[in-house]
């Protein structure tokens, strides 16, 4: 599967916990984007990444959110103390540069 | 901030019947796509367009850049039930730089009946 694989599919999480939500792009593909998409919307952007740093999180919440994108292992999305309004599905989206988007088939997290 | 306004939101129609979706902006856009999300999966790219002005097909579906590149319009001739989802336009605006991260317009829901 050369796609963007998203873990897990489904995360339920009580208030207060932390959600991880872990992204593998397309092999070769050095650009990392998360989006958010809440029911019936379109999706969001929250941050961007290459290799080991940040490029623009300007769509990021500055508070309990948090994104990697280490040299080794998958891009992680961080959010701390889960509150109902994160409930959403989250998706990643990688490319090679220059290249389309690919989009991972999404995390969604509910928090309860 | 740029903004996509799709219209329309929601749009029902028996199979065989032609359609048009819209997508808007008062911003200027290096690039345009169009996308398809079905239930439960992330978006799927089915054109960019780069070009003002510039017209692509793809089977029975037609993509269109306006001339200004602050616009785009999908049209679906004979419509069919497998082509039932959720229709977004994304732009890579200007600003963005060599970031592009795309503004996704809302969507438009399609449902094709049998």
């Amino acid at each position: 599967n050369a796609g963007v694989m998203q873990n897990p599919r489904h995360l339920v999480r009580r208030r207060g916990q932390e959600a991880r939500l872990r992204c593998s792009p397309v092999k070769g593909h050095s650009h990392v984007y998360w989006y958010r998409q809440l029911p019936e919307e379109g999706l969001k952007f929250m941050v961007y990444l290459q290799k080991e740093n940040i490029i623009d999180e300007s769509g990021m919440p500055k508070e309990r959110f948090s994104a990697e994108f280490p040299k080794e292992g998958p891009s992680i999305l961080r959010i701390q103390q889960v509150v109902r309004g994160d409930s959403a599905a989250y998706f990643c989206a990688s490319r090679r540069d220059p290249g389309g988007y690919t989009f991972g088939s999404g995390t969604r997290l509910t928090v309860v | 901030t740029q903004l996509l306004e799709q219209s329309p939101q929601f749009l029902s129609i028996q199979e065989g019947e032609n359609l048009t979706v819209y997508c808007n902006s008062s911003s200027v856009f290096s690039s345009l796509q169009w996308y398809r999300q079905e239930p439960g999966e992330g978006p799927v790219l089915l054109v960019t367009v780069v070009t003002g002005g510039e017209v692509k097909k793809l089977k029975r579906l037609t993509f269109q850049f306006g001339d200004a590149r602050k616009d785009s319009s999908l049209h679906i001739t004979a419509a069919q039930p497998g082509d039932t989802g959720l229709y977004l336009c994304a732009g890579a605006p200007f600003s963005s730089g060599s970031a592009r991260q795309l503004t996704f317009g809302s969507g438009t829901q399609l449902t094709v009946l049998p």
